[in-house]
This record gives structure tokens, C-alpha cells and sequence, in this order.
């Protein structure tokens, strides 16, 4: 079973850039995270859809963040502008069952972003 | 608001030593509880869970946590470490009405350095 793929690993932009990033989760897997880790610090939910829809982006800072799950599967993050703090892995996750907090989460590499 | 606080940020062991690393989390409610791992150059990877019923349970490659709900922890042993158990571990609980949401909260992680 192929696993939680994230593109790119690493990126490199200068604040006030713009900077995406792509997620494709395992097969069949109605429900997709998107993680923000800084660096000593626990992943941190920006959001989490359920199919194509948003359960949950109560933690995603709207004003400069974007998220989308496109046909339900495929998911894009975007920052714009990018801020200094935004420097962090961005992991992405998903999970086979829908609306269950009983998951085992299935998590992909992280993209690595540092913001000059 | 909800937190979940690891105690230990970083232990360095002799292989064939016990572990014992700690884990609260702040919820007086019903949870779901999670320890995941990190090897090295690897993904984030479920090492064991709770949801109910005994709260001693088994993971992966020896390890055990026990969920004391007086204490409000979840703690993560192993009678006796090697040298590849070198990683960082997270506790991770899905808290109250998030049950059906998946949604973890993460502590803030501890490195685990095994010399052999």
C-alpha cells in the first residue's frame, strides 16, 4: 500500500512570498490533515477535511493560509503572504474511516519550509 | 484549554535500560489516547493506543503505556531499550466532543537517544 505523499520536501522563500504545498493521501481515505510542526514543538492541526468538505480549520490562520481537497482526494496548502514564523514542517496525514476518533492517523514526510 | 504535556524533552539511556516517559494531558472528559513515533528520516507512525476497556496496552516492538484516569496520563514504558528505539516520541490525545472528529493534540514530543 503506497503511503501519504507530500510534495516538495523542502522550500526555501523569502517573507512575504507566496509558497504551496501539495498532499495525496493513501487510497480510500475519506479523511486528510494538514499538521503544522515548529521546530520542538508537536504537530499542530491548521485543518482537516472530510472528503472534500472542512471539519475542523479553527487553528488555520485564514488570513494568509488556504487549504482545498480537490474531488476529495488530492489536497494543496497555500501560504501568501509567507511570515518568518511560518517556517516549520507542514505534514500532512489521513485516516480510513470517516468522523472517527479512534484512527491511527497516517502520516506522509513533511514538506520542510524555511522563510528568510 | 486542552493541553497534553510531555515531561522529559530529551533522555539519553544505556541500551538495555528501562524507559518510562510521561505524558498529561488537561481534560476531565472522555478520550482517546495515542503514542506516536519518529525514527530517524522517517514518518510519524503509531506506536500504540487506548480507547477503553484495560488500560494497559501493547504497542509495537515491546513498548506498553498505562492510562491512569486519576492522574490524568498516559505513560509510555519499555522493560528494556536498544540501540534502534532511537527516536522522538509523541503522545497524542483526541479529547471530549473531537471523539468523532479525529482531531489529536499533540505534546511537545521527547528525544529518545539510546547508546549502545
Amino acid at each position: 500500500e503506497a503511503g501519504v505523499a507530500q510534495s516538495p520536501r523542502y522550500k526555501i522563500i523569502e517573507k512575504r512570498q507566496s509558497v504551496a504545498f501539495w498532499c495525496n493521501p493513501i487510497s480510500g481515505h475519506a479523511t486528510l490533515y494538514w499538521y503544522q510542526q515548529i521546530l520542538g514543538q508537536g504537530p499542530k492541526l491548521l485543518i482537516q477535511f472530510q472528503n472534500n468538505g472542512v471539519v475542523d480549520d479553527s487553528q488555520l490562520p485564514k488570513d494568509r493560509f488556504s487549504a482545498e481537497r480537490l474531488k476529495g482526494v488530492d489536497s494543496t496548502l497555500k501560504i501568501q503572504p509567507a511570515k518568518l514564523e511560518d517556517s516549520a514542517v507542514y505534514l500532512c496525514a489521513s485516516s480510513p474511516r470517516k468522523l472517527a476518533g479512534r484512527n491511527e492517523q497516517f502520516f506522509g514526510p513533511g514538506t520542510r519550509l524555511t522563510v528568510l | 484549554a486542552q493541553s497534553v504535556s510531555q515531561h522529559n524533552h530529551h533522555v539519553i539511556l544505556s541500551e538495555a535500560a528501562s524507559l518510562e516517559l510521561g505524558c498529561n494531558y488537561s481534560y476531565g472528559g472522555t478520550v482517546n489516547l495515542f503514542w506516536y513515533v519518529q525514527y530517524p528520516g522517517q514518518h510519524l507512525q503509531l506506536l500504540l493506543k487506548y480507547f477503553s476497556g484495560d488500560p494497559l496496552v501493547k504497542g509495537i516492538k515491546g513498548f506498553e503505556a498505562e492510562f491512569i484516569k486519576s492522574k490524568f496520563s498516559f505513560n509510555l514504558r519499555k522493560p528494556s531499550v536498544q540501540w534502534s528505539d532511537t527516536a522522538e516520541y509523541f503522545c497524542a490525545v483526541n479529547i471530549g466532543w473531537d471523539v468523532n472528529t479525529g482531531k489529536l493534540i499533540f505534546g511537545q514530543g521527547t528525544t529518545l537517544q539510546v547508546k549502545p
